[in-house]
């Protein structure tokens, strides 16, 4: 089935520096989720990008399907950003969802 | 004001008993998934459903049943079967499928000792 990677596993930050994640994926997908999963467990929709770029406050994502990767850019981070951010794609059969690894990132005050 | 509702937030049980966990969501949408993730892990697939009275094993369903009577809900039972059911345990939603966008509720924490 489809592979999800995700680097790095983690990372640490200084207040108001600027990320960026990434997502590799194993085949061609119709669906990319970027998700925050905040301290309390809460998944949180960043972005559904399955090609193309879009933009959101700090947060940007970019998805470069035909090279089966997408970037999850973060400026100006804060504390608040802290947390875990898991991408997902369609399973081969476009019943499921199969999730990366995850970023643990720490954003510094 | 749409979205998925998981109940209760926090849930202690002894072992050998059987717990349901609720999960609701008035977004109309007809696939539902359950989750489960472990401290400093990953989401894994436990059930899925991509319809009513329909549902499918995920990847760890041993030890777990869920039923889907009505579109908008899909409750996991935690069995005395499930050899490690402490967890935190998420349940989402997805318009028709994993070709749209998926929403998770908050989930529910379950101690079992």
């Amino acid at each position: 089935g489809i592979q999800v990677e995700q680097s790095p596993p983690d990372l640490i930050l200084q207040e108001g520096a600027n990320s960026t994640l990434r997502c590799n994926f194993s085949d061609s997908v119709n669906n990319l989720q970027w998700f925050h999963q905040n301290p309390w467990g809460q998944l949180i929709n960043l972005f559904y990008i399955p090609s193309g770029t879009k933009q959101n406050g700090r947060l940007s994502a970019t998805t470069v399907a035909t090279e089966r990767y997408s970037l999850l850019y973060i400026s100006s981070s804060q504390t608040t950003d802290s947390g875990v951010y898991f991408c997902a794609v369609e399973d081969n059969y476009g019943q499921n969802f199969v999730f990366g690894p995850g970023t643990r990132l720490s954003v510094l005050p | 004001d749409g979205g998925i509702t998981q109940s209760p937030k926090y849930l202690f049980r002894k072992e050998g008993q059987n717990v349901t966990l609720s999960c609701e969501q008035n977004l109309n949408h007809d696939a539902m998934y359950w989750y489960r993730q472990d401290p400093g892990q990953g989401l894994r697939l436990i059930y899925y459903s991509q319809i009513v009275n329909d549902f499918q094993k995920g990847d760890i369903a041993e030890g777990y049943s869920v039923s889907r009577e009505k579109k908008e809900s899909f409750p996991l039972t935690v069995t005395s079967a499930q050899k490690n059911p402490t967890a935190f345990y998420l349940c989402a939603s997805a318009l028709a499928g994993a070709y749209h966008e998926q929403y998770f509720g908050p989930g529910t924490r379950l101690t079992v000792t």
